[in-house]
């Protein structure tokens, strides 16, 4: 079965500041990997999505990822942060039938 | 234009009770979702509809019960509420099978007391 691992539960950075959160799934197959995030009592919104081709995939908000096939890894990444930003953010994975499988999620606190 | 609609957004009730909590979306899909998100914000799938055919029911109790009257709608009935039951329900949307990406709704706030 697949299990999508997001090794940080909080994520404190500074406004301005580069941040990583990072995402780890287990796989033997071919997947298709995602990042959704959640801001305070609403739904997820879709990030960003790796189906094929390029390993470096661009999503909204100035939020990119990186697939690395060899470490089963897709971490988020963003050069500068807003307040803003600060949300859930979650890690994902499509597999078998038609099943999204989340990570715990990374909680986002921007702080000024 | 909400994409994917859920009513109501909260609903609190005691144990015992029945409620539903119903989804729309306009988005022409084809396939849709119920997820539950617990306190700790762990989110999984309960059940998938594709053109009104269940797909995907992951060993939720059979208090639960999802309908489908078109493939616009996907409805959720719940029998005999329990506490365990309280959490964020949300409902996504997808354009089909094969199509992993999921469009989500707000969400429905249930509290059971």
């Amino acid at each position: 079965a697949q299990s999508v691992t997001q090794l940080d539960s909080q994520v404190p950075v500074f406004e301005e500041a580069p941040v990583e959160l990072r995402c780890n799934y287990s796989s033997s197959v071919s997947v298709y990997l995602f990042w959704y995030v959640q801001y305070p009592n609403q739904g997820l919104q879709l990030l960003l999505k790796y189906l094929s081709g390029s390993t470096l995939v661009k999503g909204i908000n100035g939020f990119e990822a990186e697939f690395n096939k060899s470490q089963t890894s897709f971490h988020l990444r963003k050069p500068s942060v807003h307040i803003s930003d600060t949300a859930e953010y979650f890690c994902a994975v499509g597999w078998g039938a038609q099943k999204l499988v989340f990570g715990q999620g990374t909680r986002l606190t921007i702080n000024p | 234009d909400t994409a994917v609609s859920q009513t109501p957004k909260y609903l609190v009730t005691q144990m015992g009770n029945d409620k539903s909590i119903k989804c729309e979306q306009n988005l022409g899909h084809d396939t849709m979702y119920w997820y539950k998100q617990d306190s700790k914000k762990f989110l999984k799938i309960m059940f998938s509809y594709n053109n009104k055919e269940l797909i995907i029911n992951e060993t939720v109790p059979n208090r639960f019960s999802p309908k489908s009257p078109d493939k616009a709608h996907l409805n959720l009935h719940i029998n005999s509420l329990e506490l365990g039951d309280s959490a964020v329900y949300f409902c996504a949307s997808s354009p089909g099978l094969g199509n992993y990406e999921q469009y989500f709704g707000p969400g429905t706030r249930l509290t059971v007391t």
